[in-house]
């Protein structure tokens, strides 16, 4: 049972555009999203998050939206970089920041061609 | 800070064997957590400590894997009898409940074959 779906393996974009990165989930108990970025040989590292009563949070160049009713979030980079190209995972917890059992997603694979 | 260490990065064992593994967490960090990633997927929660505490596991947590963590610090994570379906990457995260998001901070991961 996949509570947390990113349905794309993988999204190619052109430096210097728009990457929009998607994720689903089931769990209408889950209050608190993060998205994780992972480089190859190294552990995911944190990117960015937001609370279930905020729609949107912005950090830089990237921004996550959710939108509760479509139990739907989205990672957006822009502009992207050579050095974006990682895997992303989308997470989510119940009970906020503080919740213990953060559920990911398999990844979305990211590729920012120079 | 010198980040959450796992040891070793990788291990090589053959089937029947038993294998543990170290994690060391960020040293202000109170919340551990186990996580195991397979090929194609993302990481899946196996057991979470507050302290020396274990407050959950993970129905994948089979009777052949135990963790623990002694004093609230260090914490390692065996496998007995392994079984080629335990080849994964095997991930240590914490985390301090008053930081900010409280994200969790992965180590690199210990990557277990079995032959």
């Amino acid at each position: 049972d996949q509570q947390v779906k990113q349905n794309s393996p993988s999204l190619s974009v052109q430096e210097g555009r728009i990457s929009i990165l998607n994720c689903d989930y089931t769990n209408s108990m889950f209050d608190y999203f993060l998205w994780y970025k992972k480089y190859p040989a190294e552990g995911p590292t944190f990117l960015i998050s937001i609370s279930s009563i905020k729609d949107k949070n912005e950090d830089g160049r990237f921004t996550v939206f959710l939108n509760k009713s479509a139990k739907h979030l989205s990672l957006h980079i822009v502009p992207s970089q050579p050095g974006d190209s990682a895997v992303y995972f989308c997470a989510a917890t119940e009970g906020g920041a503080g919740g213990f059992k953060t559920i990911f997603g398999a990844g979305t694979r990211l590729f920012v061609k120079a | 800070d010198t980040g959450v260490s796992q040891n070793p990065r990788h291990k090589i064992t053959k089937r029947g064997q038993n294998v543990t593994f170290r994690c060391d967490p960020i040293s202000e960090h109170n919340r551990l957590y186990w996580y195991r990633q397979t090929l194609g997927q993302g990481p899946e929660f196996l057991t979470y400590f507050q302290n020396e505490a274990q407050l959950e596991k993970s129905r994948l947590l089979s009777d052949r894997f135990s963790a623990e963590r002694p004093k609230g610090s260090f914490s390692t994570l065996e496998i007995q009898r392994t079984e080629q379906g335990d080849s994964a990457m095997y991930l240590c995260a914490s985390s301090y409940p008053g930081e900010r998001n409280s994200p969790l901070h992965f180590g690199n991961g210990t990557r277990l074959t079995v032959t």
